[in-house]
């Protein structure tokens, strides 16, 4: 089955800094990439998701990348606030019928 | 819309005890997911729901089964408790498995 490995499970940084965290999947089949973030004590929400057929995908601060030759994607938050202290999450959906996530990356942003 | 509820927030069970953990959502969506959230282990599918009337196993489906009752409601049930199944656990539903997953609050389960 689909295995989603997640690097740096944490990663600390400064106010206006960039942070990058990234994936990598087994399955060459999976189609779609989610990231979720989670604040301490609520649920997780969708972000930012990319489809295998775009290499790249912008929404203001947050970009996702997708290298499905190399099996790999990446988030990239640049601009740091202090409010992106979160848990963030990549999953990857093989078959199109349901996701596996990743371990998690905890993000400090420290002013 | 109250999107993704899901009852009890909290319980504790002692070994052995049965509970079904219940989740709705009234957003129309197709497809219902549980997971279990352990620190430092992610989000880890237990059952999902890929339409009213299927359900398939995850990656940890052991000691647990679900019931798609209806479109809006699908239910974990835990047969036998065991202090390994002491974690969070989160419904989500969506649209399609290609779509953003809404999930639930969450029901922190502790069993002694």
């Amino acid at each position: 089955g689909e295995n989603v490995e997640q690097h740096p499970s944490t990663l600390s940084v400064q106010e206006g800094d960039s942070a990058v965290i990234k994936c990598t999947y087994s399955d060459s089949a999976s189609n779609y990439f989610p990231w979720y973030k989670q604040e301490l004590g609520k649920r997780p929400q969708l972000i930012i998701d990319i489809r295998s057929n775009v290499g790249e995908k912008k929404d203001q601060r947050i970009a996702v990348t997708l290298n499905k030759t190399a099996k790999h994607f990446s988030l990239h938050i640049t601009e740091t606030q202090p409010e992106d202290s979160a848990v963030y999450f990549c999953a990857a959906s093989p078959a199109g019928t349901a996701l596996i996530f990743g371990k998690g990356t905890t993000l400090s942003v420290s002013s | 819309n109250a999107g993704v509820t899901q009852t009890p927030k909290f319980q504790v069970l002692k070994t052995g005890q049965s509970m079904t953990l219940q989740c709705a959502q009234d957003m129309n969506h197709n497809s219902m997911y549980w997971y279990r959230q352990d620190p430092g282990m992610g989000l880890r599918l237990i059952y999902y729901s890929a339409s009213e009337g299927t359900t398939d196993k995850g990656e940890v489906p052991n000691g647990y089964n679900v019931s798609r009752l209806n479109k809006r409601e699908f239910s974990l049930r835990l047969e036998s408790a065991a202090p390994s199944q002491t974690s969070v656990y989160f419904c989500a539903s969506s649209y399609t498995g290609l779509d953003e997953q809404y999930f639930g609050p969450g029901t922190r389960l502790t069993v002694t």
